[in-house]
């Protein structure tokens, strides 16, 4: 069936380091894949998203690109800020009309 | 424009009381959906919704009742609660079936059983 794996955290980073989170998926057909975001004591929220093989979503400084030969769509920042602390959820869009996330990963930034 | 509103925010239940989660979305979404947050294992679908009168089960629906009556409003009944079920849950809604749309989220409710 479909599924979404991404890198275990806690991931804690310098303020200005480059990030990446690893997501790899499987799925049938070309499904869209998505990034969302949750900061404490908030529900989640659509950070970006890519409906189709090597697109790139992005939003806030964060990319992401579709590569349907890796099936991934790693999660990537030039520079963080402290406020980028968070836990963020990969996504992909299977059939029936359900979104099914991974995990979660945490990002902890220090100043 | 307020989105996606969740009642309560917390809640306390002993085991084998009922209660009501409250959702309720002013965007006109045909969409809404159920997930429950548990630690390591991300969200989970609980029940979903494609329209008013229209619901499905998603991955883990047992011990949950939904109904969709109208279009704004997607309630989720717990019949008789259970310590597992201690769990944030979080309300969602989309414009969309397709894949091209993402969804907007509630803040959740913190739910302990006891």
């Amino acid at each position: 069936g479909n599924s979404v794996t991404q890198m275990e955290g806690p991931v804690t980073l310098s303020e200005e380091a480059f990030l990446t989170i690893n997501c790899t998926y499987t799925a049938t057909g070309y499904p869209s894949l998505f990034w969302y975001v949750q900061y404490p004591g908030e529900g989640l929220q659509l950070l970006l998203k890519a409906t189709k093989a090597d697109d790139k979503g992005s939003n806030k400084g964060f990319e992401a690109t579709y590569r349907k030969e890796t099936t991934s769509f790693h999660l990537e920042k030039g520079s963080v800020q402290v406020s980028d602390s968070a836990v963020y959820f990969c996504a992909l869009y299977s059939s029936a009309s359900k979104i099914i996330f991974g995990s979660g990963t945490r990002l902890s930034i220090r100043p | 424009n307020a989105g996606v509103t969740q009642t309560p925010k917390f809640q306390v239940l002993k085991t084998g009381q009922s209660m009501t989660l409250q959702c309720a979305q002013d965007m006109n979404h045909e969409y809404m959906s159920w997930y429950r947050q548990d630690p390591g294992m991300g969200l989970r679908l609980i029940h979903y919704s494609v329209g008013a009168g229209i619901t499905d089960q998603g991955e883990v629906p047992n011990g949950y009742n939904v109904s969709r009556s109208t279009t704004e409003d997607f309630p989720l009944r717990l019949l008789s609660a259970a310590p597992s079920q201690t769990s944030v849950y979080f309300c969602a809604s989309s414009q969309g079936f397709s894949g091209g749309y993402g969804y907007t989220f509630g803040s959740g409710t913190r739910l302990t059983v006891v």
